[in-house]
């Protein structure tokens, strides 16, 4: 199947810094989406973003399809953006399972 | 109040028994999927249903059994085949197989 791998495993930011999380995949992709775990096990959608660019407020994601990439960039990082920040993507080849990263944990300092 | 719901948040288990995990949607959703998370990891498929009454085996399907018989309800079984279920159970829904997922808030199972 398809493999993800997510850089770097674990993040630690000061308030007010800015961040870029990359997300790596072995395959082409249909479906490619951002989510942001909470300390209560909660999955946010950040962004469904198979191709492009896309920015939500300080959020912005770009995959590069292509060449098999995603890039999430976390700006002016706040406490609230603590938590684990996942990759996942369904396979063109695949019937539809969408495939998770191991997740990178951002932990941000005030 | 539109969402997915799914309960109970904690659940506690003997072993040798079977349980069952409750999901529902009301977003008139067609997809619908079991996920399991262990600590420090990533989530993985366990099943996945693209429409009532039919449902597909994911990548960890042994020990775990699904129904669809109804558009807003999707349960989870955890028999007592399942060799190590403590884990953390996600329900997600979508439109369609190929549209964003969308995720319940989890239940918690603990074998005791």
């Amino acid at each position: 199947g398809i493999q993800v791998e997510q850089s770097p495993p674990d993040l630690i930011l000061q308030e007010g810094a800015n961040s870029t999380l990359r997300c790596n995949f072995s395959d082409s992709v249909n479906n490619l989406q951002w989510f942001h775990q909470n300390p209560w096990g909660q999955l946010i959608n950040l962004f469904y973003i198979p191709s492009g660019t896309k920015q939500n407020g300080r959020l912005s994601a770009t995959t590069v399809a292509t060449e098999r990439y995603s890039l999430l960039y976390i700006s002016s990082s706040q406490t609230t953006d603590s938590g684990v920040y996942f990759c996942a993507v369904t396979s063109m080849n695949n019937d539809y399972k969408l495939s998770f990263g191991a997740g990178t944990t951002v932990t941000v300092r005030a | 109040d539109g969402g997915i719901t799914q309960s109970p948040k904690y659940l506690f288990r003997k072993e040798g028994q079977n349980v069952t995990l409750s999901c529902e949607q009301n977003l008139n959703h067609d997809a619908m999927y079991w996920y399991r998370q262990d600590p420090g990891q990533g989530l993985r498929l366990i099943y996945y249903s693209q429409i009532v009454n039919d449902f597909q085996k994911g990548d960890i399907a042994e020990g775990y059994s699904v129904s669809r018989e109804k558009k807003e309800s999707f349960p989870l079984t955890v028999t007592s085949a399942q060799k190590n279920p403590t884990a953390f159970y996600l329900c997600a829904s979508s439109i369609w197989v190929t549209d964003t997922q969308y995720f319940g808030p989890g239940t918690r199972l603990t074998v005791l």
